[in-house]
């Protein structure tokens, strides 16, 4: 079945400067990648996703870039934040399981001021 | 408002008695999941529903059940928890299973002794 990697588990930037989290899946099969954001003590909500016929898709400071050949999936965040520190979950919809979204373990990404 | 409602929001138990968690939501949504959420582990799927009466496991569904009798309510029942039932738990929703924004909501803390 799907596996969705997702690194780095910890990432500390300055503010100001930019950030990357990157996610591999491994069934070539997936055509839906979103990103959720987790604040603490908040629940998660989406920020971004991707289609697999979309190589890039930018909304503000976000944006996230998709290679399939490669089968990996990255999140980036420029001029940081504070309000940027949270997890980041990136997750991969497998159409042979009913949709099913397979998630990361989640990247914690600190702004440093 | 549209939203995910959820109840209880923190929870404390003892080993075996039975418990309910509830689930709602407003925006007519046909997918409905649970999630628990562990430290390190990020968000695991316990079962989900594609529409009524249509319930299928998730990742992690030993010791869960589900029902969906109507659209807007999802409960998610512990028959006989126990302390690796400890957790943080999250409904979510979404208009249909494929690639939609899946809207999570505040979050259940369970503890069983």
């Amino acid at each position: 079945g799907e596996n969705v990697e997702q690194h780095p588990s910890t990432l500390s930037v300055q503010e100001g400067d930019s950030a990357v989290i990157k996610c591999t899946y491994s069934d070539s099969a997936s055509n839906y990648f979103p990103w959720y954001k987790q604040e603490l003590g908040k629940r998660p909500q989406l920020i971004i996703d991707i289609r697999s016929n979309v190589g890039e898709k930018k909304d503000q400071r976000i944006a996230v870039t998709l290679n399939k050949t490669a089968k990996h999936f990255s999140l980036h965040i420029t001029e940081t934040q504070p309000e940027d520190s949270a997890v980041y979950f990136c997750a991969a919809s497998v159409p042979d399981s009913n949709y099913q979204l397979i998630w990361g373990a989640g990247t914690k990404l600190i702004i440093k001021p | 408002e549209a939203q995910v409602t959820q109840n209880p929001r923190y929870l404390i138990t003892v080993t075996g008695k039975k418990l309910t968690v509830t689930c709602s939501q407003n925006m007519n949504h046909e997918y409905m999941s649970w999630y628990r959420q562990d430290p390190g582990l990020g968000l695991r799927q316990i079962y989900y529903s594609m529409n009524v009466e249509v319930t299928d496991k998730g990742d992690v569904p030993e010791g869960y059940k589900v029902s969906r009798k109507e659209k807007r309510n999802f409960p998610l029942i512990l028959e006989s928890p126990s302390p690796n039932q400890t957790s943080l738990y999250f409904c979510a929703s979404s208009l249909a299973a494929t690639a939609y924004e899946q809207y999570f909501g505040p979050g259940t803390r369970l503890t069983v002794t």
